[in-house]
């Protein structure tokens, strides 16, 4: 069936760098996408959304940017910092009035000094 | 006090047992999911609630069963628990279509 999918599982980079995670959907009804980031014994956290009418979306440090024609999804976040170390989910809502966010597998972000 | 509280923290029970999992939540929110959580495999649903009378299964819900006693509360039950239910367990609300979640801290569950 169709899923949502990472590019990568982990992703290292320095401090203070850009970090970029990718991650690929294969439903074209989904209209409604989230990025959501998980500590180590923590529940998932809320970081950033956007729907199938917009391209970019920008919050503190994140932007998430989706382009439809290649059903593709990013988390860009600057800057990066030692508390942006964690696991990083992709997940989205299907159209038509059905609920239930499908999560991607997960991206660990790793934070080098 | 959390948005969304989950309970126990962390359990461990024999297979074949009955068990429940709690949730309840303060956002007021109509909507509850039950979510499991095991490596490799993300955040795969289970039920979800959109309000005291629906009840709706997920995508793993053979096995379990949930129960809406009130808009606040959710309960997740295994009737017979089997070593692979083993995972971690998630509860999360939303306001409503294409809003984001807020997830509880899960609840660890083995079964042995």
């Amino acid at each position: 069936g169709e899923s949502v999918g990472l590019h990568l599982p982990t992703l290292s980079v320095q401090e203070g760098d850009n970090s970029i995670i990718n991650c690929a959907y294969s439903n074209s009804a989904s209209d409604y996408f989230i990025w959501y980031k998980q500590e180590s014994g923590k529940g998932p956290q809320f970081i950033i959304d956007i729907r199938s009418n917009m391209d970019k979306r920008q919050g503190q440090r994140v932007t998430v940017l989706l382009n439809k024609t290649v059903k593709h999804l990013s988390l860009q976040i600057a800057a990066t910092q030692p508390g942006d170390s964690a696991v990083y989910f992709c997940a989205e809502n299907l159209g038509g009035g059905a609920d239930g966010l499908t999560f991607g597998k997960g991206t660990h972000l790793i934070i080098q000094p | 006090d959390a948005d969304v509280t989950q309970t126990p923290r962390n359990r461990i029970t024999k297979t074949g047992k009955r068990i429940m999992l709690e949730c309840s939540q303060t956002k007021g929110h109509d909507r509850m999911y039950w979510y499991r959580q095991d490596p490799g495999l993300g955040l795969r649903l289970i039920y979800y609630s959109f309000d005291v009378k629906d009840i709706n299964k997920g995508e793993i819900s053979d096995g379990y069963s949930v129960s809406r006693q009130a808009q606040a509360k959710f309960s997740l039950s295994l009737e017979s628990a089997i070593p692979n239910q083993t995972a971690l367990y998630f509860c999360a609300t939303s306001p409503g279509h294409n809003y984001g979640y807020t997830f509880g801290s899960g609840t660890r569950l083995t079964v042995v």
